[in-house]
């Protein structure tokens, strides 16, 4: 079993829709979750972390993190054409809280 | 807003050849990590560096792989002797050290490719 999964996509939405998008983790012990935006050719950027089971917003962006169910999503609301990137989700481990990433999820918003 | 640099920011050399990647991490913060990324596939860790020696490591960083701190800015990856399976992204990323803020962010990246 992979260490964190995601749905590779592509994912494709309209411009002003709510984009989806997914993430299982498999260490049932793993404390802190986190969504990056990657750009092709770019670094990862963070834009969310989520520590505690629930939803957590921050602009058009909500994270939201069953620890039961070992599940992390990430909703766009109002999404716009520079959303389109790849979407990984990461979680953090060992002492050093490195993190370990999903293979990401593209997402596509078609104006 | 403070950020992580790296430099440079595409390198290219022969295999068998050194070559060092270096890294400014933001000011105030104490973990630093470098990952890579080869093409199309995904971030994965390489090593973990706090209080100037190596806390974790990842089974690809083997000898040929070493990190140094050399003055109270710069963080430098080094390896050896390289080969054609280097070629990929290499990022550099740092963390403060404070109670339920695991953050860490990314530099820009080195583009490595080995010939």
């Amino acid at each position: 079993q992979k260490e964190v999964e995601q749905n590779s996509g592509p994912l494709s939405v309209p411009e002003g829709a709510i984009a989806s998008l997914n993430c299982t983790y498999s260490d049932r012990g793993s404390q802190s979750f986190f969504w990056y935006r990657q750009y092709s050719g770019k670094s990862p950027e963070l834009i969310m972390s989520i520590y505690s089971n629930g939803d957590k917003e921050d602009g058009r962006f909500t994270a939201q993190l069953n620890k039961a169910s070992q599940y992390v999503s990430l909703l766009i609301r109002d999404s716009q054409p520079s959303d389109s990137a790849t979407y990984l989700c990461a979680v953090n481990k060992g002492s050093a809280r490195q993190l370990t990433f999903g293979s990401g999820t593209q997402l596509t918003v078609l104006p | 807003e403070p950020e992580v640099t790296q430099t440079p920011s595409h390198q290219v050399t022969q295999m068998g050849q050194e070559v060092i990647l270096r890294c400014v991490p933001i000011s105030n913060h104490l973990y630093f990590y470098w990952y890579r990324q080869i093409l199309g596939q995904k971030v994965e860790f390489l090593v973990s560096f706090y209080n100037n020696e190596i806390s974790e490591k990842s089974e690809i960083f083997d000898d040929q792989f070493s990190v140094e701190r050399p003055d109270g800015s710069n963080f430098t990856l080094k390896i050896r002797s390289t080969k054609l399976e280097d070629s990929a992204m290499y990022f550099c990323a740092s963390r403060r050290s404070r109670q339920g803020d695991d953050e860490q962010y990314f530099g820009p990246g080195t583009r490595l490719t080995v010939t």
